[in-house]
C-alpha cells in the first residue's frame, strides 16, 4: 500500500527566502506525481505534474523534482511571497491518487 | 473554460439521513474522482468514474456510492450518515483515467458536509 509522507508539517519563513518542501513515497511504481496548493476552506489547485519518466518540472518560481528510485520529490519555491502562504500537498498516482498530509507554509512579510 | 463545479457547497444533515452531492467536470473531461478530506485522515480517495463506469474504488464502506451520467456529470451518495462522515468532499476531473502518466487532475471547491 502506497504511503506518502510530507516533511515538514509546517514551515514559516520570511518573505524573499527560497524554500524546499519534501515528499516521500514507498512504492516507486507510479504513473506520476502531482503537487497541489490548498488555501483554507478551498479546493486544490494543481501546481506541477511530473510524469514517471521525467526528473523535474518548472513553472515560474516553482520547480519540482522526482527521484523515483529513492521515492522522493521536492518542491522548490524561489523568492517566496506572502501570497504563497497555503498548504502544499503532493499526490502520487499508482492508479489512484494518494496524498500526503501536506506542509502548511506561512510566508511573513 | 469553466472549472469543476460542485453543489451544494455547504450542507448540514442529521445522523441516519442520506445525502447526494453533485459534480460537473470540466468540459471534455471524462474521468471524475471523489475524495474525502478530514483533519484527522487527510485526503482519501473514494472512487473514480470514467465513461459512466466505476474504474477504481477506495477503502470506504458500502454506504458511499457514486455514479456518472452520459454527460460525465457525477453524483456521490452517502446513506445512513454517521457523525464521522462530516468532511469536505472534493471532486476532481481529468481528461484521462488515473492509470495515465500525463493525467493532470483538477479539483472543485468541495462540498462541506456537517452531520449532527
Amino acid at each position: 500500500k502506497q504511503e506518502v509522507t510530507q516533511i515538514p508539517a509546517a514551515l514559516s519563513v520570511p518573505e524573499g527566502e527560497n524554500l524546499v518542501l519534501n515528499c516521500s513515497f514507498t512504492d516507486s511504481a507510479i504513473y506520476n506525481l502531482q503537487w497541489f496548493r490548498q488555501d483554507p476552506g478551498k479546493g486544490l489547485t494543481s501546481l506541477l505534474l511530473i510524469q514517471s519518466s521525467q526528473r523535474e518540472q518548472t513553472s515560474g518560481r516553482l520547480n519540482a523534482s522526482l527521484d523515483k528510485s529513492s521515492g522522493r520529490s521536492t518542491l522548490y519555491i524561489a523568492a517566496s511571497q506572502p501570497g504563497d502562504s497555503a498548504t502544499y500537498l503532493c499526490a502520487v498516482n499508482n492508479n489512484d491518487m494518494r496524498f500526503g498530509a501536506g506542509t502548511r507554509l506561512t510566508v511573513k512579510p | 473554460k469553466a472549472g469543476v463545479t460542485q453543489t451544494p457547497r455547504y450542507l448540514i444533515k442529521t445522523r441516519g439521513q442520506q445525502v447526494t452531492l453533485s459534480c460537473s467536470p470540466i468540459s471534455g473531461h471524462r474521468s471524475v474522482s471523489w475524495y474525502q478530506q478530514t483533519p484527522g485522515q487527510g485526503l482519501q480517495f473514494l472512487f473514480e468514474y470514467f465513461s459512466e463506469t466505476q474504474r477504481n474504488k477506495g477503502n470506504f464502506p458500502g454506504r458511499f456510492s457514486g455514479r456518472q451520467f452520459s454527460n460525465s456529470r457525477s453524483e456521490m451518495n452517502v446513506s445512513t450518515l454517521e457523525l464521522g462522515d462530516s468532511a469536505l468532499y472534493l471532486c476532481a476531473s481529468s481528461v484521462l483515467t488515473g492509470a495515465s502518466s500525463g493525467n493532470t487532475i483538477y479539483f472543485g471547491e468541495g462540498s462541506w458536509l456537517t452531520v449532527v
